[in-house]
């Protein structure tokens, strides 16, 4: 039963551009949610989370925006570099230790 | 560089047999979490120990059992192994007592091949 969805697999941006991820999630329980990266042969690295009691974070070059109505976060990445080029995993959590990742979405900056 | 390192990176196993995969946390983290990641799937939670004691446990049978030990270090065993077992397995650790606002810092993790 998949309750985070990232119907996405792969993004491709040009260098400078904006890349935005898209998550969806069905349990409303969920309150608060992540986005991790992952270059290959390395585990996931956290990067950005928000409460759902925000609507918006910022780290950077880095902004997540929570819609709760719509059950949908979003990941804005701007600039874009070179070294973004990984896997974004979204993931969600109903206020316990469980946390519930979506497939993953490929992120290719081109030069 | 997490500070998280798991051995052995890649495991054949067949079917029936059973696996041992390990996992180093960084010193002082009291949480260790592991996970199944199978192929074009994101991972998935199987279990999570605080203190040597397990505190939470996702949809997976318990022939998946863990263990954690003093000096920071943990073990997950799968027995009676099943093709489907087949993936990568990571672990995560954690300062606290594992609450979703920690940062868990996961490792590389282990490729297990049931065949």
């Amino acid at each position: 039963d998949q309750q985070v969805k990232q119907n996405s697999p792969s993004l491709s941006v040009q260098e400078g551009r904006i890349s935005i991820l898209n998550c969806d999630y069905t349990n409303s329980m969920f309150d608060y949610f992540l986005w991790y990266k992952k270059y290959p042969a390395e585990g996931p690295t956290f990067l950005i989370s928000i409460s759902s009691i925000k609507d918006k974070n910022e780290d950077g070059r880095f902004t997540v925006f929570l819609n709760k109505s719509a059950k949908h976060l979003s990941l804005h990445i701007v600039p874009s570099q070179p070294g973004d080029s990984a896997v974004y995993f979204c993931a969600a959590s109903a206020n316990d230790y469980k946390l519930s990742f979506g497939a993953g979405t490929t992120v290719t900056v081109r030069a | 560089e997490t500070g998280v390192t798991q051995s052995p990176t890649h495991l054949i196993k067949t079917r029936g047999q059973q696996v041992t995969l390990r996992c180093s946390s960084q010193s002082g983290h009291n949480t260790v979490s592991w996970y199944q990641q199978a192929l074009g799937q994101g991972p998935q939670f199987i279990f999570q120990y605080y203190r040597e004691e397990e505190n939470g446990r996702g949809n997976f049978p318990p022939r998946f059992s863990g263990l954690q030990f003093p000096n920071y270090s943990s073990e997950l065993n799968v027995n009676a192994l099943e093709l489907d077992d087949s993936a990568l397995y990571l672990c995560a650790s954690s300062l606290g007592s594992g609450t979703p606002q920690e940062t868990q810092y996961f490792g590389p993790g282990t490729r297990l091949l049931v065949l």
